[in-house]
């Protein structure tokens, strides 16, 4: 089983629309989650960090279920600017900063 | 503010050759990691640095090795080139070990290698 599976993908979807990434990881001891955007040839850039409670920032909510290990992410209203790769992020624990990134889902908003 | 840089952008390199990757992180961020990325994989942990020495290494070879300056800006090194080298090589930053209070880490542009 990998460490940080994602929903393969690619998506493809008309602007306006919601959309949900999902994201499973295998290890209980994981301690901090993220989701990460990047754009073709380019850097990962951090969008959003993934805390308990769940939160949100704009358009964008992420989840995190620590029972089931499971984070997910859901962008509404979707812009022509969100067409990326959506990277599922996951650090093991302690004072270790090694992130395990998921293979990533494209997504691409279509006018 | 700057954010973290890397050079080169680019670089061709031929199998069996020797190259050193540069990472300047972000003012004030000690740590520095450096992940491999293939075409369509998410990026792969290589190493991380903090104060000047080694806290973390992921599964690759002895070929691959890497230090971290008194300023925080960090190398790495990859002896003995091989075609399956041929990757964007990703710098992060963040703000550090001890104390840490986020584990947020972010991207420098990246060094694309092409081995031939």
């Amino acid at each position: 089983r990998k460490e940080v599976e994602q929903d393969p993908g690619p998506f493809n979807v008309p602007e306006g629309a919601t959309v949900a990434f999902n994201c499973t990881y295998s290890n209980s001891a994981s301690q901090s989650f993220f989701w990460y955007r990047q754009d073709c040839r380019k850097e990962p850039k951090l969008l959003m960090s993934v805390y308990s409670s769940g939160n949100e920032d704009g358009r964008f909510t992420a989840q995190l279920n620590r029972a089931s290990q499971y984070i997910s992410l859901l962008i509404r209203d979707s812009k022509l600017s969100d067409s990326a790769t959506y990277l599922c992020v996951v650090r093991s624990g302690g004072s270790n900063y090694k992130l395990t990134f998921g293979k990533g889902t494209l997504l691409t908003v279509n006018p | 503010d700057a954010g973290v840089t890397q050079s080169p952008t680019h670089l061709i390199k031929t199998r069996g050759q020797q190259v050193t990757l540069r990472c300047s992180p972000i003012s004030g961020h000690k740590s520095v990691s450096w992940y491999q990325q293939v075409l369509g994989q998410g990026p792969q942990f290589i190493f991380q640095y903090y104060e000047k020495e080694e806290r973390g290494r992921g599964n690759f070879p002895d070929r691959f090795s890497a230090r971290q300056f008194p300023n925080y800006s960090s190398e790495l090194n990859v002896n003995a080139l091989l075609l399956g080298d041929s990757a964007l090589y990703l710098c992060a930053s963040s703000v550090g070990v001890a104390g840490a209070t986020t584990y947020e880490q972010y991207f420098g542009p990246g060094t694309r290698l092409t081995v031939t």
